[in-house]
């Protein structure tokens, strides 16, 4: 089975502007999340989407926003863009039920000038 | 708040050399503790879910072990491709299923 695909792979953006990333989960997982990494640290936690709804939301500035679309592939949407938005972006699926884990894609890489 | 604190940032072993990263985390009430692998540029692979103080989990040359306080990956006899950076995260139970973070051990294993 494919795993999580994740475009476009890298991204360059001028501050100010705006950028969308996309995300399709496993065949099956109806739940995305998407986090931000920063070189040097752990994953972020930036947004939780479930069945097209948003469920949970983690620190992050109202420029940052998401949906999930009926086929449960989703997208990231990041405005104004700062430098400090450099990070690489990574989406992770989830089964549904008991199983808590969760399956990430290979990232988009953005740079921000 | 919750916290998770791995230990140490970086590590280098020889071929066969065997050692144990550690994640100390806080949190109120624990649903899971994950480990991850994740390789330079590439998103984090799973490797295992811990659920409650006592439990282990093997794959290959790793082993997962948790208490109430913390978490050690022991790797035992490791080979140049487990270099890598392991991360350690922590699910709340209160938290939907958002996964908290620590920075991560850079293991770095030369022949």
């Amino acid at each position: 089975d494919a795993g999580v695909t994740q475009s476009p792979t890298h991204l360059i953006k001028t501050r100010g502007q705006q950028v969308t990333l996309r995300c399709s989960p496993i065949s099956g997982h109806k739940s995305v999340s998407w986090y931000q990494q920063v070189l040097g640290q752990g994953p972020q936690f930036i947004f939780q989407y479930y069945e097209k709804e948003e469920r949970g939301r983690g620190n992050f500035p109202d420029r940052f926003s998401a949906r999930q679309f009926p086929n449960y592939s989703s997208e990231l949407n990041v405005n104004a863009l700062l430098l400090g938005d450099s990070a690489l972006y990574l989406c992770a699926s989830k089964r549904t039920g008991e199983s808590y884990e969760q399956y990430f894609g290979p990232g988009t890489r953005l740079t921000v000038t | 708040e919750d916290q998770v604190t791995q230990s140490p940032e970086a590590l280098r072993l020889q071929e066969g050399e065997s050692s144990s990263l550690n994640c100390s985390y806080t949190v109120s009430g624990l649903r899971g503790l994950f480990w991850y692998r994740q390789d330079p540029g590439k998103g984090p692979e799973f490797l295992f879910t811990l659920y409650s103080a006592g439990e282990e989990k093997e794959k290959e040359r790793l082993k997962a072990t948790l208490t109430k306080k913390e978490s050690f990956l022991h790797i035992t006899a490791p080979k140049p491709e487990d270099s890598a950076t392991y991360l350690c995260a922590v699910q709340a139970a209160d938290s939907g299923y958002a996964l908290n973070f620590g920075k991560g051990t850079s293991l770095l294993v030369t022949p």
